[in-house]
């Protein structure tokens, strides 16, 4: 129980152009969703905090309008990145709070790899 | 502020033996502690979690972590180590219980089982 599917997968995009990840919850009511960024090797970076039906929350030094965050369903939220450029490759992962006494606390999507070209 | 840190980039251990991976944390109040495992390209797994109670957890595929509270460590370990443990592992801090706080991550260490 209590998982999330992201997609895409893998997505290469031209330089310039926006492209939407979607995280949706399967079997649970997502509350609270966050989307983080990844560099090679390295830790989790969060980006934001979302809570359905409100505005997310990002963290110092993210720009607002470049990831653009919707969660606007308790099963659906969607990271854009706008006009993107090749220095916003990276690999991208949602988390969701789980509801009630539980095993982990948080589930994680399997993660996007974004390519910029 | 809260903080979680991995000391060590890389650990290298062989096929059958114990492994260590180490974490250490700060916070104000009480610590909500967390392992995860990553996979190349792919998302964590959750391996375990420190709230209250035992200072030994047991987790998922046959881990454990020894909750510190005089060292503020949580230090995840295993007693045989499967080449198929070589992974990216993370530490995690929760600001609180109430599964809508930000997780906080140590660096990653990555763990590499010889055959």
């Amino acid at each position: 129980g209590a998982v999330v599917s992201q997609h895409p997968s893998r997505v290469i995009c031209k330089s310039g152009t926006s492209v939407k990840i979607e995280c949706r919850s399967l079997d649970f009511q997502a509350t609270t969703m966050f989307w983080y960024r990844q560099f090679p090797k390295q830790s989790l970076m969060l980006m934001a905090t979302s809570n359905e039906g409100s505005k997310a929350t990002y963290e110092q030094g993210v720009e607002k309008d470049k990831f653009l965050i919707n969660h606007a369903s308790l099963t659906l939220s969607t990271l854009t990145v706008t006009s993107a450029h090749p220095e916003d490759s990276s690999f991208y992962i949602c988390s969701a709070s789980i509801p009630g006494p539980s095993t982990g606390g948080y589930t994680f999507g399997s993660g996007t790899r974004l390519t910029v070209v | 502020a809260q903080s979680v840190a991995q000391p060590e980039d890389q650990v290298k251990v062989a096929e059958g033996n114990p492994l260590t991976v180490k974490c250490t944390y700060s916070v104000s109040g009480n610590p909500y502690l967390f392992w995860y495992v990553q996979y190349p390209n792919r998302g964590l797994q959750f391996l375990l979690k420190y709230i209250t109670g035992d200072n030994l957890v047991k987790g998922s595929y046959g881990f454990e972590a020894e909750f510190n509270k005089s060292q503020t460590s949580f230090h995840l370990k295993k007693p045989s180590a499967l080449v198929s443990d070589s992974a990216l592992y993370f530490c995690a801090l929760s600001e609180g219980w109430s599964n809508t706080g930000k997780l906080i991550f140590g660096q990653g260490t990555t763990l590499q089982v010889k055959p």
